[in-house]
């Protein structure tokens, strides 16, 4: 069974530009989350999806970023325009309805020059 | 204002010795969970504490959850380079994942 997948494992955009990164949760999960580590900093909670609906946002950190879950299966989170501080490490992440385990992607990794 | 703090933040050992790493805070954990991060992947859920005093064992790794669950711990014995790795512990916030993570050792076991 495919984890839970990420795409584009690298990214590097100039200020300004817009990236879209894409999350593919392991199938079935209903649950999806985002979260981000930058630079010196611990790993932070983002968002939290439940199917298409957004059941948490409290972690966006300003309208720059906007996430969808079209459909209930995987999510996209967008960045526009990026900042130099938006530059870090994205986790997507997904578990079962009731479960136990969380997994997460292997992350993206964005870069804002 | 960062809930967890974990100590040590580096730790470099040689292969076969022991370790033990720290998770503290100064509010209490509902539940405690502790992962592992490789260079290059997410991380991966080791374990979950949840009741004051618990120890549990994986292999060679035992984790504590202090009685009056603000503190846990990680003690590894006779470390391998295979344990090399980024060590996280993070709190749930409820009955979802909405995970609140500590900074995490990083740890380098040399052979």
């Amino acid at each position: 069974e495919a984890g839970v997948t990420q795409f584009p494992s690298h990214s590097v955009i100039e200020k300004g530009q817009t990236v879209t990164l894409r999350c593919d949760p392991i199938s079935g999960h209903d649950n999806l989350y985002w979260y981000r580590r930058v630079m010196g900093k611990e790993i932070k909670f983002l968002l939290h999806f439940v199917k298409e609906s957004k059941q948490d946002e409290s972690g966006m950190p300003n309208n720059r970023f906007l996430a969808e879950r079209t459909g209930g299966t995987y999510s996209t989170l967008k960045v526009q325009p990026a900042e130099l501080e938006d530059s870090g490490v994205y986790f997507c992440a997904s578990n079962p309805s009731g479960g136990n385990t969380i997994y997460f992607g292997e992350g993206s990794w964005l870069t804002v020059v | 204002t960062q809930l967890l703090e974990q100590s040590p933040q580096f730790l470099s050992i040689q292969e076969g010795e022991n370790l033990t790493v720290y998770c503290n805070s100064s509010s209490v954990f509902s539940s405690l969970q502790w992962y592992r991060q490789e260079p290059g992947e997410g991380p991966v859920l080791l374990v979950t504490v949840v009741t004051g005093g618990e120890v549990k064992k994986l292999k060679r790794l035992t984790f504590q959850f202090g009685d009056a669950r603000k503190d846990s711990s990680l003690h590894i014995t006779a470390a391998q380079p295979g344990d090399t790795g980024l060590y996280l512990c993070a709190m749930r916030g409820g009955s979802n994942y909405k995970l609140t993570f500590g900074k995490g050792t990083l740890l380098t076991v040399n052979p």
